[in-house]
C-alpha cells in the first residue's frame, strides 16, 4: 500500500517567493495533519483536518501560511511570502479518526529559504 | 504545562543491552492514546508502538515494549537486545479526544546512540 506521499522532497527558494507543499494521504484516512520540525522548536502541529474540514489551525504561524484540503486525497500548505525563518522540514501525516489510531507520516519536505 | 515530557535528551547504550526511554504525560481526560515514534538520521517518522489508556496490559511489538504506569502518568519505551540500527531519535506522543480535536502532541525526543 502506498503511504503518505509528499512533494517536493526538497525545496530551495529565495525570501519573498511563494512556496507550495503538497500531500496525498493514505486512502481511507479521514484525518490529515501538517507538522513542522526544527531543531529549536521540535515537532509542531501547524494544522489538522478531519473529513477535509480544518479542526485546529492554532499552530499556523501567521497569515503568510495557509492550508487547504479540497478533497480527501489532496492537501496543500502554502507560504507566501516565504522568509528564512520558515526553513524547516514539513511533514504531512494521515490517520483514521480516534485516539487509538497512529499517524502515518510522509517523508517530509525540507524547505530552505535563503 | 508540557503535555509530554522526555527528560533524556541523549542516551548511549552498549549493543545488545536493553534500554529504557522515559516519557511522562499530563492529561485530565480518562481516554487517551500514547505512541512512540522512531526518527532515524534519514528523517522519516516511523510508528513503533501504541498504548491505550484503558488497556490492561502493557503493549509489546517485537523488541519494543511499553512500560505503562497509569497512576504515575508514565509510558516508558523499552527496547530489548539493542542493535546498531536502533540509533535514532525517539519521540513519545499523546492523542486525546479534546472536544473532537484529536491532534497528536509530541515530546522533545531522546537521541539514542548504540555503541558497538
Amino acid at each position: 500500500d502506498a503511504g503518505v506521499i509528499q512533494s517536493p522532497r526538497h525545496e530551495v527558494t529565495e525570501m519573498g517567493q511563494e512556496v507550495t507543499l503538497r500531500c496525498k494521504p493514505i486512502s481511507g484516512h479521514n484525518s490529515l495533519f501538517w507538522y513542522r520540525q526544527t531543531m529549536m522548536r521540535g515537532l509542531e502541529l501547524l494544522i489538522y483536518f478531519n473529513n477535509n474540514v480544518p479542526i485546529d489551525d492554532s499552530g499556523m504561524p501567521e497569515d503568510r501560511f495557509s492550508a487547504k484540503m479540497p478533497n480527501a486525497s489532496f492537501s496543500t500548505l502554502k507560504i507566501q511570502p516565504s522568509e528564512p525563518r520558515d526553513s524547516a522540514v514539513y511533514f504531512c501525516a494521515s490517520s483514521f479518526s480516534g485516539q487509538n489510531s497512529p499517524l502515518h507520516f510522509g517523508n517530509g519536505t525540507r524547505l530552505t529559504v535563503t | 504545562a508540557q503535555k509530554i515530557t522526555q527528560t533524556q535528551p541523549g542516551m548511549f547504550v552498549q549493543e545488545k543491552e536493553a534500554v529504557t526511554l522515559d516519557c511522562t504525560y499530563d492529561t485530565s481526560d480518562p481516554s487517551y492514546g500514547l505512541f512512540w515514534y522512531k526518527q532515524p538520521s534519514s528523517g522519516e517518522m516511523i510508528f513503533l508502538i501504541y498504548q491505550g489508556s484503558y488497556d490492561q496490559q502493557n503493549a509489546t511489538e517485537g523488541r519494543y515494549s511499553l512500560n505503562f504506569q497509569k497512576a504515575r502518568k508514565s509510558a516508558n519505551l523499552v527496547i530489548s537486545a539493542s542493535q546498531l540500527g536502533d540509533s535514532a531519535m525517539y519521540f513519545c506522543a499523546m492523542r486525546e479526544p479534546d472536544f473532537g480535536n484529536e491532534k497528536l502532541t509530541f515530546g522533545t525526543g531522546t537521541r539514542l546512540t548504540i555503541i558497538p
